[in-house]
């Protein structure tokens, strides 16, 4: 079944402790993204990777880091928790394309990470 | 730069009433447009993408879209709402150029029975 896992779905950790959210997908797409969900602000991206080994900055990506050594992986590690990024985390992952006769560039999304950091 | 304005932040409808969400864009060229919905503990999920040709798009879960070009719009629609469609969902638009979306800030959909 195509999809995409996140790890873990719930975690709640204090200030300071270093934490990796893990995001793998099975489906050979190129691009991957991690997303933040906050009441009343909608989906803000944080980082993003167009292809192994190429991240990019998204909105709001300060406190976090990524890699990508591999095509399918893509984790998100908060090196220094601080309460302000208690969050919904989302990871995403497209095919890239031309959009028209090519890939749709339709996002696939994972359920989920709840973060709570006190 | 693209933006996307999803100007209803809750929306109440009874069961079995119509229902429409808008959705404005602001892109010079012809965009990808795109909804999304989430349900309570999920992902999000397509529901439909309008690229080109036809206006009307049709989705899952008997949803349908229409592209207006001179209105910026993307307004998604069902006839007839569930129970099961109370969810929040997401406009997206993406450039052609450009394989990252912009979200809208949702639209959370309450249904009373």
């Amino acid at each position: 079944e195509a999809q995409v896992t996140q790890n873990p779905r719930y975690l709640i950790t204090v200030t300071g402790k270093k934490l990796t959210v893990t995001c793998s997908q099975n489906m050979n797409h190129e691009y991957m993204s991690w997303y933040r969900q906050d009441p009343g602000l909608g989906l803000r991206q944080i980082y993003y990777s167009m292809n192994v080994e190429v991240t990019d900055k998204g909105d709001v990506p300060e406190g976090y880091k990524v890699s990508r050594k591999e095509k399918r992986n893509f984790p998100l590690i908060l090196e220094s928790p601080s309460p302000n990024q208690t969050s919904l985390y989302f990871c995403a992952s497209s095919l890239q394309g031309s959009g028209r006769g090519g890939a749709s560039g339709e996002l696939f999304f994972g359920e989920g990470s709840r973060l709570t950091v006190l | 730069a693209q933006s996307v304005t999803q100007p209803d932040i809750h929306i109440t409808v009874s069961e079995g009433a119509s229902l429409e969400l808008r959705c404005n864009y602001s892109y010079g060229a012809t965009p990808y447009l795109f909804w999304y919905v989430q349900s309570p503990g999920q992902g999000l999920q397509l529901l439909l993408k309008y690229f080109s040709g036809d206006t009307l798009v049709q989705g899952i879960k008997g949803f349908e879209a229409e592209f207006k070009r001179s209105q910026s719009s993307f307004n998604l629609r069902k006839p007839s709402v569930h129970w099961s469609d109370a969810a929040e969902y997401f406009c997206a638009v993406r450039s052609g150029g450009s394989y990252i979306p912009t979200f809208g800030r949702g639209t959370s959909l309450i249904v009373h029975p």
